[in-house]
């Protein structure tokens, strides 16, 4: 069974760019999420999927961000325009039911020049 | 306060010996718990969940919870060379089931 799977692994764009990050959740799992690793820092919660709807976006930093995921399938995390401090390392993770562990994706580091 | 704190490292083990991590959480309503293993560079591994007080043993890993005192421990028995990563503490959210608070990880450095 394959496991949470993230395109692009790096991405290096300027300032002012727009980039779209994109997740495959294992089969099967409804629940879907994004976290995020900036250096030095712990990793942070961004936004929680059930299915196709937003269950919890309480960590997303501003309105610079967008996820979506359509169909309740794959989903994408959009950044227009993106700043300096974007940089760092998203996680997508999915799991079957709340309150288990996650399975995380293996990340994409976003480098914003 | 961090929400999930525990110590950096590193921790240097000796090959064969037993590694013992801990965890605090500040939120006494978490009910899901969880340690992860991150290789350097790689996704953050799944290795133990715990949910009741008491100890829980998967092979050479040992989660330990006491609710009471809002800690959570990992031991590893007979630590291997291939056990030297970052293990992190994972604890979902009081306010949201799905969402999990990270401790910003302890490095262990197992040595032959």
């Amino acid at each position: 069974e394959a496991g949470v799977t993230q395109f692009p692994s790096h991405s290096v764009i300027e300032k002012g760019q727009t980039v779209t990050l994109r997740c495959d959740p294992i089969s099967g799992h409804d629940n879907l999420y994004w976290y995020r690793r900036v250096m030095g820092k712990e990793i942070k919660f961004l936004l929680h999927f059930v299915k196709e709807s937003k269950q919890d976006e309480s960590g997303m930093p501003n309105n610079r961000f967008l996820a979506e995921r359509t169909g309740g399938t794959y989903s994408t995390l959009k950044v227009q325009p993106a700043e300096l401090e974007d940089s760092g390392v998203y996680f997508c993770a999915s799991s079957q039911d709340l309150g288990w562990g996650a399975f995380f994706g293996q990340g994409t580091r976003l480098t914003v020049v | 306060q961090k929400e999930v704190e525990q110590n950096s490292g590193p921790l240097s083990v000796p090959e064969g010996a037993i590694a013992s991590l801990n965890c605090t959480y500040s939120d006494r309503v978490s009910q899901s718990f969880f340690w992860y293993r991150q290789y350097s560079g790689k996704s953050p591994e799944l290795i133990m969940s715990i949910y009741s007080n008491g100890d829980k043993e998967d092979g050479r890993f040992t989660a330990q919870l006491n609710k009471a005192s809002q800690y959570v421990s990992l031991l590893i028995r007979d630590s291997q060379p291939s056990d030297s990563a970052t293990y992190l503490c994972a604890v979902n959210g009081a306010d949201s089931w799905g969402k999990l608070q990270f401790g910003a990880g302890t490095q262990v450095v197992v040595t032959p």
